[in-house]
């Protein structure tokens, strides 16, 4: 059974840029999660998607934001990119996503950086 | 008070110990733990779920609850150089209203298990 599957796996950009991160969750699972990881940070809750619907999202501004089309694939944009942009940006799928959800499981990840 | 703590490392055992992982939670409504060790420079891969108080035991790893004292632990016997990562322990929170697909991290836990 494939795993998640997060494209591309690295991405440099510019400052000011824009980008498009994209996900395939595991078949079957029509939940999907963003998730931005930072040495400072740690893992930080961007957005949740489930049947083309965003659920619910994290403390992020505008600029992030995301999409999930019928075959449960989401992407997520960041538009006007900064330097602190710069992370790896996790993907993780499940089947439902609700309070009391079943397992969420992570893609390889995309790292990010703005330069 | 941070939602999600885990016990400050790194935590070094030798091979074949027992190396014990703690986490506390601050929203009692919480329903659903997970543990994930995520290797450097690799994206976090699921070891553990939880959900009731108690034992829970998958091969070498043990997860325990006690939602009374609002506690998850992440017991790994004969521990190897293999199990060496970072361990992170998440959990399903209603903080903060809906918690649809948001997994909130705790900072982690880095374990160097030495031959």
């Amino acid at each position: 059974k494939a795993g998640v599957t997060q494209t591309p796996r690295y991405l440099i950009k510019t400052r000011g840029q824009q980008v498009t991160l994209s996900c395939s969750p595991i078949s079957g699972h029509r939940s999907v999660s963003w998730y931005q990881q930072t040495p400072g940070q740690g893992l930080q809750f961007l957005f949740e998607y489930f049947s083309e619907t965003q659920r619910n999202k994290g403390n992020f501004p505008g600029r992030f934001s995301g999409r999930q089309f019928s075959n449960s694939r989401s992407e997520m944009n960041v538009s006007t990119l900064e330097l602190g942009d710069s992370a790896l940006y996790l993907c993780a799928s499940s089947r439902e996503g609700g309070w009391s959800t079943t397992e969420a499981f992570f893609g390889q990840g995309t790292r990010l950086t703005v330069v | 008070q941070k939602e999600v703590e885990q016990n400050s490392g790194p935590l070094s055992v030798p091979e074949g110990a027992i190396a014990s992982l703690n986490c506390t939670y601050s929203d009692r409504g919480s329903q659903s733990f997970f543990w994930y060790r995520q290797y450097s420079g690799k994206s976090p891969e699921l070891i553990m779920s939880i959900y009731s108080n108690g034992d829970k035991e998958d091969g070498r790893f043990t997860a325990q609850l006690n939602k009374a004292s609002q506690y998850v632990s992440l017991l790994i016997r004969d521990s190897q150089p293999s199990d060496s990562a970072t361990y992170l322990c998440a959990v399903i929170s209603h903080a903060g209203g809906t918690s649809y697909g948001k997994l909130t991290f705790g900072q982690g836990t880095i374990l160097t298990v030495h031959p």
